[in-house]
């Protein structure tokens, strides 16, 4: 299974509105991250979960709170977005974190924020 | 922190081989990576280039030059479903592996 599972794939949501997105694999990768892509862009690493613990949060902000239960899953809690955050949320996984093979990337949640 | 440069589109023939360049300055090296993504789809690992050389992986090669900050990938054979943006990535400097991508080139394959 080299799968990294993302849900849901669509979100529409309110600027006033709380919701999350939510991320599972179960590779055993003990690194775990969340990247935004804007249409036409590159993808945009916002945050590293490093064997549970928040390792790197590139200035992302506060209104993107990321939450990892456990070494498979990893959530992304919204709340107060702007439409410009309107976005693909791609997470992704690797085996260990500083790890140079491959780094795993779910399909995706498109978020839109009205 | 680095910066990365890629053409942003180029187009090609089925059949053809391609060659998509990637130059980069970053002040730390830790391997050079490629993605390609299809429209809408996720990205998917193509390489993981750390030493100077060709690395062929059928129809998909890749270089690195680390003198010159250089890299390329090289498509062979093309073919229709080629047609995808494909992500060059250097990680930062410090010791990470994570890469952080350029801004792609988006490669279409016609008949």
């Amino acid at each position: 299974d080299t799968e990294v599972t993302q849900t849901p794939k669509h979100l529409v949501m309110g600027m006033t509105n709380k919701k999350s997105l939510k991320c599972e694999q179960h590779m055993g990768h003990r690194a775990m991250y969340w990247y935004k892509q804007k249409a036409k862009k590159p993808p945009e690493l916002m945050f590293v979960y490093s064997y549970e613990k928040l390792s790197i949060n590139e200035s992302v902000p506060s209104r993107f709170s990321p939450e990892c239960p456990n070494s498979s899953l990893l959530n992304l809690h919204l709340h107060a977005l702007q439409p410009e955050d309107s976005a693909l949320y791609l997470c992704a996984s690797s085996q260990n974190p500083g790890d140079r093979n491959t780094i795993y990337f779910g399909e995706g949640s498109w978020l839109t924020v009205v | 922190g680095q910066n990365i440069d890629q053409p942003t589109e180029m187009t090609a023939t089925e059949g053809a081989i391609v060659q998509i360049n990637c130059t980069y300055q970053t002040s730390g090296f830790n391997g050079l990576f490629w993605y390609q993504q299809h429209a809408g789809e996720a990205p998917t690992f193509l390489s993981y280039n750390v030493l100077d050389g060709l690395e062929e992986k059928g129809r998909f090669s890749s270089f690195l030059s680390r003198s010159k900050g250089y890299s390329y990938l090289l498509l062979k054979e093309l073919q229709m479903k080629d047609s995808a943006s494909y992500l060059c990535a250097v990680p930062p400097s410090g010791g990470s592996y994570i890469p952080t991508f350029g801004r792609g080139t988006s490669l279409i394959v016609h008949p």
